[in-house]
């Protein structure tokens, strides 16, 4: 397996541009994460699902910011408009149950 | 405040020494697990323990927990350069799901 594996790896964009995210994860997994990573804040859930449905997205900073996942192997962070303060890592991790969880390599957003 | 905290947040070594952190947490757990990041990579687990265990290994790894003090530690010993990273406690709840929360993380130098 490849991994979990995340697109794009580098993103630039502009203050009030739309930013997609996009997140697979391993095959087989039955949960998955977005989380933001800051030097201010550190590492912060931002949402998970459980075979697909939102369990708890109270970590996701503002309405600017959804996340969707489709179907098992695919889902979406998007932040819209975007604003300099979102600039972080972005990494999406997924697992199988309650135990490890197998993180991306991460995006990481830069909104100027 | 996070659930789980790290001491020190930053740790010197010299390669051959032993590298020892800790993590504080605040409420009960199922387990508690340990992460490695390298620079600008994702999170790597690294061995998880459960609540009615005290003490595991894993090759040079060594993790305790102390429910009683809602703390853990993580021993790496004989360090390398390569053990150069953050190292992150992550604990999930007993009403958490399969949501981790993560603490601020130890970065670890090991010199050569």
């Amino acid at each position: 397996d490849a991994g979990v594996i995340q697109s794009p790896r580098h993103e630039v964009t502009e203050m009030g541009q739309e930013v997609t995210l996009r997140c697979k994860p391993i095959s087989g997994h039955n949960s998955l994460f977005w989380y933001r990573q800051t030097m201010m804040r550190g590492l912060e859930l931002l949402i998970y699902f459980n075979n697909n449905v939102p369990i708890d997205d109270s970590g996701m900073p503002e309405d600017r910011f959804s996340a969707k996942m489709p179907n098992a192997s695919f889902s979406t962070l998007k932040i819209q408009p975007s604003e300099p303060r979102d600039s972080a890592v972005y990494f999406c991790a997924s697992s199988l149950g309650v135990d490890e969880q197998f993180f991306g390599p991460g995006t990481r957003l830069t909104v100027l | 405040s996070q659930q789980g905290e790290e001491d020190p947040q930053a740790l010197s070594i010299q390669e051959g020494e032993n590298a020892t952190m800790n993590c504080s947490y605040k409420t009960s757990i199922n387990n508690l697990q340990w992460y490695r990041q390298n620079s600008g990579r994702g999170l790597v687990h690294l061995i998880l323990i459960r609540s009615n265990e005290r003490e595991k290994h894993s090759g040079r790894l060594r993790v305790t927990l102390d429910t009683s003090k809602k703390s853990s530690s993580l021993l790496i010993t004989a360090s390398r350069a390569a053990d150069t990273a953050s190292y992150f406690c992550a604990t999930d709840g007993k009403a958490a799901g399969n949501k981790l929360t993560f603490g601020g993380g130890t970065r670890v130098l090991v010199k050569p």
